[in-house]
């Protein structure tokens, strides 16, 4: 079993919805918990970070983290054709290296 | 300019070639990392390094290997390249604190036949 496990999909959904991306984990000590979005044929960019557990908003964006579940979750709101990339979990334990696990990504498409 | 630059973008080559890929980072991070990425798997450490002086294997390092020129220069190569190399590889840095929030290049597509 992966440290990190995310579901790669695609998600397909249509404009306007609310969009649900998860990611599970099984290292205790992961403190520090990200998100990264990839468009097709880019690197990936970092979209939001949280520390700990709670949840943390950027316009659309909400990323929560329930470290007693194990399980982080990014929400977007009004989903736009734009936002239609690859997002990339990413989560990394607090002191050491601070090098991050990444999950498989999860292809999101949102239709007009 | 790209704050982290890949060359070569795309290459195509045959097996049992040497490859070099190249990154260049005008971020000033000490660290700088290579990932290979598969459809469906993910970004794969392949090497880090947290200084010129300082190399270390990733998850995946057999049959790679890498050479920190300076602090701004990372190349990772491949001393004689199979077809299960076919991959985009991705070039890395970050600074040294807790956030270790990675900025990557742009990617290069590398297919071995």
């Amino acid at each position: 079993q992966k440290e990190v496990e995310q579901d790669p999909g695609p998600l397909s959904v249509p404009e306007g919805a609310i969009v649900s991306l998860n990611c599970t984990y099984s290292n205790s000590a992961f403190q520090y918990f990200m998100w990264y979005r990839q468009y097709s044929r880019k690197g990936p960019e970092l979209l939001m970070y949280t520390y700990s557990s709670g949840n943390k908003e950027d316009g659309r964006f909400t990323a929560q983290v329930d470290k007693s579940s194990k399980y982080i979750s990014l929400f977007i709101r009004d989903s736009q054709p734009s936002d239609s990339a690859t997002y990339l979990c990413a989560m990394s334990p607090s002191g050491g290296s601070y090098i991050p696990t990444f999950g498989r990504g999860t292809s999101l498409i949102v239709h007009p | 300019d790209a704050d982290v630059t890949q060359t070569p973008r795309n290459r195509i080559t045959k097996t049992g070639k040497r490859i070099m890929l190249e990154c260049s980072q005008t971020k000033g991070h000490d660290r700088m990392y290579w990932y290979r990425q598969d459809p469906g798997l993910g970004l794969q450490l392949i090497y880090y390094s947290f200084d010129v002086k300082d190399i270390n294997k990733g998850e995946i390092s057999d049959g790679y290997s890498v050479s920190r020129q300076a602090q701004a220069k990372f190349s990772l190569s491949l001393e004689s390249a199979i077809p299960n190399q076919t991959a985009l590889y991705f070039c890395a840095t970050s600074d040294s604190g807790p956030s270790g929030e990675l900025f990557f290049g742009e990617g290069s597509r590398l297919t071995v036949l």
